[in-house]
């Protein structure tokens, strides 16, 4: 199972909205309403921001999304703060029963 | 409040065996799935494998990387998740995480365990 692919990198400036692709195939990404979305901070466990394409656990700002256009999922952070900075991961279940990530991406706030 | 927190990690020569426990608080541990993740250092996550409750049968998937290696078991009445890791490699190194899995989603992680593999 390949890696999902994500940018390596992203950047935009306070207030400004991004947007973090991830590309897969019909046997996951495209198949299943099954990807989700993690940050990870330098040193730091990751942590759920997004499950299920659009759903956010509770206690997530709603400045984040998910969306999902056939083998492409999106992660989109509206109104960019200094915290959002950190690295963001894609995950999704595949049709072998098993889970693939992306590479990640690494979001700068400039 | 969910707690998980992995031990176990170390530094291990190549083609020697280790075992990480992840132990469980703050939930009804027999009720989810329990998955490990790792992240090898300055690179992604890697997704390790998990395992099924035991209304799903306790069953397991693994990673083509470690399948026949490694193995994922579960003490539901310690609400302790083990990762039994055999023939390591040194591409085996990286920080282990266990994570509280249901519906698909990993919702919750622990800190993370270092596995070192080294001569």
């Amino acid at each position: 199972q390949s890696a999902l692919t994500q940018p390596a990198s992203v950047s935009g400036s306070p207030g400004q909205s991004i947007t973090i692709s991830c590309t897969g195939t019909s046997s996951d990404v495209g198949g299943y309403n099954r990807v989700s979305w993690y940050q990870q901070h330098p040193g730091k466990a990751p942590k759920l921001m997004i499950f299920d394409v659009s759903n956010r656990p509770s206690g997530v700002s709603n400045r984040f999304s998910g969306s999902k256009s056939g083998n492409t999922a999106s992660l989109t952070i509206s109104g960019l703060q200094a915290e959002d900075e950190a690295d963001y991961y894609c995950s999704s279940y595949t049709s072998s029963s098993t889970v693939v990530f992306g590479g990640g991406t690494k979001l700068t706030v400039l | 409040e969910v707690q998980l927190v992995e031990s176990g990690g170390g530094l291990v020569q190549p083609g020697r065996s280790l075992r990480l426990s992840c132990t469980a608080s703050g939930f009804t541990f027999g009720d989810y799935a329990m998955s490990w993740i790792r992240q090898a250092p300055g690179k992604g996550l890697e997704w390790v494998g998990f395992i099924r409750n035991e209304a799903y049968g306790g069953t397991t998937e693994y990673a083509a990387s470690v399948k026949g290696r490694f193995a994922i078991s579960r003490d539901d009445s310690k609400s302790i998740a083990y990762l039994q890791m055999n023939s390591l490699k040194t591409e085996d190194t990286a920080v282990y995480y266990c994570t509280r899995r249901r519906d698909y989603v990993d919702h919750y992680w622990g800190q993370g365990t270092l596995v070192t593999v080294s001569s």
